[in-house]
């Protein structure tokens, strides 16, 4: 079927350690990929997105890979900021429906 | 920029009751869409609308009815409220599928039911 994995959670970091979200999709075609981000009592809002193999996103600081020999997206970043506390969807789309990951709460601490 | 718009963001209701909730985007997208966001499980589609006049289920639309009124209004109804319809509940629009177009989400809507 259709669905998105992605690494449970939560994940909690020091300031300016490097993280690592891992998703894997299953789709038939090639979906687009895509990272959302919500921050607390707030909608998702669009990270990065890629949409075609070997592409790469990239935003704030964050960075992700379409692999589709692996059929991954995993979400990287150098040096996580406490600002960077929130949760992270991870969400491929076929035509008009979209199917998000459960969600990866991240903390960051000072 | 107001973007998606969604009404009421808090609403406490008795079971039984019933409400709407409301939904208005202005980027002139074809497509709508209802979630619920409950802990641990992530976003589960209600109802979306592919385009102006027609509405198809999603994952979870039992006890729900959804009514894309025009382009821009896409309105979720909950007839007779039960608790385990207490959750957030987000409305979408995204432009047709074209090279990634993104799907934007409202602020939300906490509803508690008791």
């Amino acid at each position: 079927g259709n669905s998105v994995t992605q690494m449970e959670g939560p994940v909690t970091l020091s300031e300016e350690a490097f993280l690592t979200i891992n998703c894997t999709y299953t789709a038939t075609g090639y979906p687009s990929l895509f990272w959302y981000v919500q921050y607390p009592g707030e909608g998702l809002q669009l990270l990065l997105k890629a949409t075609k193999a070997d592409d790469k996103g990239s935003n704030k600081g964050f960075e992700a890979t379409y692999r589709k020999e692996t059929t991954s997206f995993h979400l990287e970043k150098g040096s996580v900021q406490v600002s960077d506390s929130a949760v992270y969807f991870c969400a491929r789309r076929n035509g008009q429906n979209f199917v998000f990951g459960p969600g990866t709460r991240l903390s960051v601490l000072p | 920029n107001a973007g998606v718009t969604q009404t009421p963001k808090f609403q406490v209701l008795k079971t039984g009751q019933s409400m709407t909730l409301q939904c208005a985007q202005d980027m002139n997208h074809n497509s709508m869409y209802w979630y619920r966001q409950d802990p641990g499980m992530g976003l589960r589609l209600i109802y979306y609308s592919a385009s102006e006049g027609t509405t198809d289920k999603g994952e979870v639309p039992n006890g729900y009815n959804v009514s894309r009124l025009n382009k821009r209004e896409f309105s979720l109804r909950l007839e007779s409220a039960a608790p385990s319809q207490t959750s957030v509940y987000f409305c979408a629009s995204s432009a047709r599928d074209n090279s990634g177009n993104t799907i934007y989400f409202g602020e939300g809507s906490w509803l508690t039911v008791v």
